[in-house]
């Protein structure tokens, strides 16, 4: 079974605190994606990884960074952290192929909130 | 930005009842499309990706259908069950984007 990890379920932050979300996954996937959930606006994209050290902004890439060093380990990262990026955040991971093309496997989130 | 619709955004039933909802996309440059349930506290688990224009796909008591021309694909659900109560997420393969979601919960 694949498997996607995420570093934390719960995280407290202040604003203005550099934060490192982590995702790792076991299934040798190509494509990583980070994605936050809001009520009433679904899942948004945020960016997304077809490589190492390969990336693509998603829908709302403002505010934050990613990094993929490594193929199975896919970081978001909030520079400076801001009240409004008080969110769920899901990391998640698909095959060989196209992103977004075949199914994608979820971690288990993580939910931030930013004080 | 590609617009995808799901219909209602909320959802509350009878253990027992059958219900639907809707998924709705553009029909143009159509490849496919990915059905997710999300449980709380557990993550978003595939259900079906239905290619096809008529395509139906089940599995136990949900099933799903699918029109490509005109943009749509519905969830159905037979003798709701506590259980069935989640987040039902489709998304357009290849496009990243997924709809907001309808929370079904089904009470006993």
């Amino acid at each position: 079974d694949v498997k996607v990890t995420q570093s934390s379920r719960y995280l407290v932050k202040r604003t203005g605190e550099k934060v490192f979300l982590e995702c790792v996954q076991d299934m040798d996937h190509e494509n990583m994606f980070w994605y936050r959930q809001d009520p009433g606006l679904g899942l948004r994209l945020i960016y997304f990884s077809y490589d190492v050290k390969m990336k693509e902004k998603g829908d709302i890439p403002e505010g934050y960074s990613v990094s993929r060093e490594k193929k199975e380990r896919f970081s978001l990262i909030l520079e400076s952290a801001s009240t409004n990026q008080t969110s769920m955040y899901l990391c998640a991971s698909s095959g060989d192929g196209l992103a977004g093309v075949n199914e994608q496997f979820f971690g288990p989130g993580t939910r931030l909130t930013v004080l | 930005i590609l617009n995808v619709e799901q219909s209602p955004q909320s959802l509350h039933v009878q253990e027992g009842d059958s219900t639907n909802f809707t998924c709705s996309f553009p029909s143009s440059n159509f490849y496919a499309l990915h059905w997710y349930r999300w449980e709380t506290a557990k993550s978003p688990e595939a259900l079906f990706v239905m290619t096809l224009n008529g395509d139906e796909k089940k599995k136990g008591r949900i099933s799903a259908t699918l029109n490509t021309k005109e943009g749509y694909s519905y969830l159905y659900i037979k003798g709701s069950q506590p259980e069935d109560s989640a987040t039902y997420l489709c998304a357009p393969e290849g496009k990243l984007i997924f709809g907001q979601g309808t929370e079904l919960s089904v009470k006993p």
